[in-house]
């Protein structure tokens, strides 16, 4: 089955910064990959869709990018917020289901 | 608007009682859905896979006699949590996929809670 991993666990920066968070994947054919974003609490959010055809995504201050060959996928946020502090998913879909990574729990620092 | 709507939002059940999730894809016909459960500081993990007119698929070590799912029809399938115990107290989300461009839409999630 496929196995979707991420990291970091948890990251903590000072607002300003821009960061990378990484997610990997087993299963070079998955027909696309999505990044979440998930509040205490609440449910999920979806950030951005990569289809299996497509290199980058990019919505304001996140742009996503798929190299299927490698099995990864980043998701990069620039001069981040105090408000971008939340938990964030990645999952990758392919011809049998949809599975998740644990998450990278991001704090941003006033 | 939702494209999947799940309902309840939240349910508190006495343990030993039976409880019903509902996911319904209301702008297309989802002949797969997916039931995935979270407990707290964990992510989402995949519970089964729910095919529309046979048996869902069950992840290893997820009970189908505890977990029972129902697709009976392109845009509704129900997660009924039998003989509920403290330990099923969870958060219960499910997704539908669009066979159209593979896509898919999850619904706003339930919260179980037992008593």
């Amino acid at each position: 089955k496929q196995e979707v991993t991420q990291i970091p666990a948890a990251l903590s920066v000072p607002e300003g910064e821009n960061l990378v968070l990484n997610c990997s994947f087993t299963d070079s054919a998955i027909y696309n990959l999505q990044w979440f974003r998930q509040d205490p609490g609440k449910g999920l959010t979806s950030l951005l869709l990569i289809q299996s055809s497509q290199r980058e995504q990019t919505s304001g201050r996140l742009n996503a990018s798929l190299d299927k060959s490698s099995g990864r996928s980043t998701l990069y946020i620039a001069a981040s917020q105090p408000g971008d502090s939340a938990t964030y998913l990645c999952a990758g879909l392919n011809n049998n289901d949809m599975r998740f990574g644990a998450g990278t729990r991001l704090t941003v620092k006033p | 608007g939702a494209v999947v709507s799940q309902h309840p939002s939240w349910v508190i059940c006495k343990s030993g009682t039976s409880v019903k999730i509902e996911c319904r894809s209301l702008d297309f016909q989802a002949t797969t859905m997916f039931w995935y459960r979270q407990f707290p500081k964990q992510s989402l993990m995949l519970m089964a896979t729910s095919n529309e007119g046979s048996k869902a698929t069950y992840e290893q070590g997820v009970e189908k006699d505890k977990f029972l799912i129902n697709h009976a029809s392109l845009t509704l399938s129900t997660l009924t949590v039998t003989s509920a115990h403290p330990e099923d107290s969870s958060f219960y989300i499910c997704s539908a996929r669009d066979p159209a461009g593979n896509t898919i839409y999850f619904g706003e999630g339930s919260w179980l809670t037992v008593v």
